[in-house]
């Protein structure tokens, strides 16, 4: 049981161009989370997902895309990185709604655009 | 407006010394879950507790506790004798009722000296 995991750990991109990051688990989840973390601003959300099939915009859903072909898979996407898309990005997924069950989180992927 | 202030931003202790992190929160919601989690120097973010609303009791676990006070919408965690183990950025979130966002506080950072 692996829980929560992320691909990859580490990028560096060049102004422009485009990354997929991938977020699975493995605990039959129904709801999944795309975070990024910058200093002194805590977790904030950029996209989400309540199932198979489904997404929604959170607090800071531009540049970025996502898909949830699979259940225990969430994408996200970035078309034309830019610098001001440095940042630790996490994944997380919980059972519920997220107030009903604890969203848990994968290791992060740190992302460098130059 | 839906909230969570970590005022501290960085606390330095000696090994065996108690510590509390503050959190408060805001809210207009009247059913709610806090959470605390730890983010150690690896980077993963470990989940510590959950308590909803209606739960005010003190929790215990070990040398973590946590004082919940609606009256003063405050969430706060003690470490006890606290081991250089501790040292990590701790963050306090908020999931207001029937919501799926997960409302981070921007994390102290505890560092434990030997």
């Amino acid at each position: 049981n692996a829980g929560v995991t992320q691909t990859p750990k580490f990028r560096v991109l060049k102004t422009g161009q485009s990354m997929t990051l991938l977020c699975a688990q493995d605990m039959n989840h129904e709801y999944m989370y795309w975070y990024r973390q910058d200093p002194g601003m805590g977790l904030r959300l950029i996209h989400y997902s309540v199932g198979e099939g489904t997404t929604a915009k959170g607090e800071v859903p531009d540049g970025y895309n996502v898909s949830r072909l699979k259940k225990q898979n969430f994408l996200l996407g970035l078309e034309s990185a830019a610098p001001s898309q440095t940042s630790v990005y996490f994944c997380a997924s919980s059972q519920s709604q997220g107030g009903w069950d604890t969203q848990y989180f994968g290791p992060g992927t740190r992302l460098t655009v130059l | 407006a839906q909230k969570v202030t970590q005022a501290q931003t960085e606390i330095s202790v000696v090994e065996k010394e108690d510590v509390t992190l503050d959190c408060v929160y805001e809210t207009r919601d009247t059913t709610y879950y806090l959470f605390w989690y730890k983010q150690p120097p690896s980077g993963e973010l470990v989940f510590l507790i959950r308590r909803n609303s209606f739960d005010e009791q003190n929790e215990i676990s070990g040398r973590y506790s946590w004082n919940f006070q609606k009256s003063t919408s405050s969430f706060n965690f003690t470490i006890t004798a606290s081991q250089v183990v501790d040292s990590a950025v701790y963050f306090c979130a908020l999931t207001p009722y029937n919501t799926d966002k997960l409302i981070f506080g921007t994390g102290t950072r505890l560092q434990v000296f030997p």
